[in-house]
């Protein structure tokens, strides 16, 4: 079965620099979740897409921005990058919001 | 917001030994309890669901128990093999509308069996 496509699956950036972050939710998912785990970590909810409108927010820093686009990827912008930047990045996806959430292998941003 | 905490933090098996983790949660609007088991470089990945209305679910060896009164769940696992070893979480959400996604985690327990 189709899985959640996240890329890139490491990316490596300097202090203050911009990343952006892309996920593929599974076919005919309509929502989209973006999540953060730092190092031995729970996952932190940062921002939700539902039929590319945002339907909530959590704890996602200004320096960052994120939108979900008409074939329904979302893509997780993230600027001035910080140190305390450096997580796994998941991105999950529903059908529709009342139904399990699904999520990627994620995103592994180093910031340096 | 909910706070979900989640008990033991590592847990060690012998294979064919039971393993049981236990969670709590605060917020009673909270409607929706899934179990996620995450290896290691990987995502978190669904093993099991429960809703507030359904006291009991299992699903082969993997059975999960909602008391809503005291506002606690609970994984249980059955006959643990090696490839059960994982970090596995529970998280709490509410139901309806456009809010289920904003799933709230536990700390999670790093499950180790041993053959």
């Amino acid at each position: 079965a189709a899985g959640v496509i996240q890329s890139p699956r490491h990316l490596i950036k300097e202090k203050r620099e911009t990343a952006t972050l892309k996920c593929y939710p599974i076919p005919r998912h309509d929502t989209v979740y973006w999540y953060q785990q730092g190092p031995g970590q729970d996952p932190q909810f940062l921002i939700s897409f539902y039929e590319k409108m945002q339907s909530d927010k959590g704890s996602i820093p200004d320096r960052f921005s994120a939108q979900q686009f008409s074939d329904y990827h979302s893509e997780l912008n993230m600027s001035s990058l910080e140190l305390g930047d450096s997580a796994l990045y998941f991105c999950a996806s529903s059908k529709r919001s009342n139904s399990p959430l699904h999520f990627g292998n994620g995103t592994r941003l180093t910031v340096t | 917001g909910e706070n979900v905490e989640q008990h033991p933090s590592t847990l060690s098996v012998q294979e064919g030994d039971s393993a049981v983790i236990k969670c709590t949660y605060s917020d009673s609007a909270s409607n929706y309890f899934p179990w996620y088991k995450q290896e290691l470089g990987k995502g978190p990945q669904l093993i099991i669901d429960i809703r507030s209305n359904v006291g009991e679910k299992k699903d082969q060896r993997i059975a999960v128990t909602l008391n809503k009164t005291a506002k606690h769940f609970s994984l249980h696992i059955t006959e643990t093999q090696p490839e059960d070893s994982a970090v596995y979480f529970c998280a709490a959400s509410i139901g309806g509308g456009s809010t289920l996604g904003r799933l709230y985690f536990g700390r999670g327990t790093q499950l180790t069996v041993w053959p």
